[in-house]
């Protein structure tokens, strides 16, 4: 099983500012099917990227994805009061799926 | 935008079934995968397994033995059943719509359950 390890685990910024959390892959992800979650606390996770880098129908272009093989970069730009919540990334290149455990975004 | 929720009893005695079911609507059950994840308290997620609207299945090995699930297309639901749980089995667990490459399009709110006696 592919392990994911998310960094920071709690990532502490102002509105306004640019926030960037990484998830790290215990070896490649193929075809690089990695996505990107957002999770507010009580609601769904809603998905925010799927292939590393695509956005989800609906979703703000502050968010972007990028990386490849092991190591996966999500950015958020011009951070809403809207944004601070769980992000969480999710391989599926691979069975089983595996999760990374979460990076806190927190207002500062 | 499909919505999904989770039905079912909040406590589970141990060795006992844990029984959940997953309403859709606005939307055909018709198509797409129907997935279970589980979020154990202060853990990560753990994906469960996927049922398809034709009947098929694939769960993760690691809960493989104690999971069936099944799709009711006249009622729009999929249901899980997981025997034989212990308080390993306390998470809340979460229904999802998944495309055919494997992420999650649509999340239920997730429901707690807790396996105690």
């Amino acid at each position: 099983e592919i392990v994911l390890t998310q960094s920071p685990g709690t990532l502490s910024l102002s509105p306004g500012e640019g926030a960037t959390l990484s998830c790290r892959a215990s070896q490649s992800v193929i075809n690089d099917y990695l996505a990107w979650y957002q999770h507010q606390p009580g609601q769904a996770p809603r998905l925010l990227i799927h292939d590393a880098s695509s956005r989800a129908s609906g979703i703000p272009d502050r968010f972007s994805g990028s990386g490849s093989g092991t190591d996966f970069i999500l950015t958020i730009s011009r951070l809403e009061p809207e944004d601070f919540a769980v992000y969480f990334c999710q391989q599926y290149g691979s069975s089983p799926y595996s999760f990374g455990q979460g990076t806190k975004l927190e207002i500062k | 935008q499909v919505q999904l929720q989770e039905s079912g009893p909040g406590l589970v005695k141990p060795s006992e079934t844990l029984s959940l079911t997953c309403n859709v609507s606005g939307g055909s059950i018709s198509s797409y995968y129907w997935s279970w994840i589980r979020q154990p308290p202060g853990k990560r997620l753990e994906w469960i397994g996927y049922i398809h609207h034709s009947g098929g299945t694939h769960y993760n090995p690691s809960l493989k033995s104690r999971v069936t699930m099944s799709v009711d297309t006249s009622k729009n639901q999929f249901s899980l059943r997981l025997d034989s749980v212990t308080a390993a089995d306390t998470a809340v667990y979460f229904c999802a719509r998944e495309t055919v490459y494997g992420e999650f399009v649509d999340w239920g709110q997730g429901t707690l359950v807790t396996v105690s006696s």
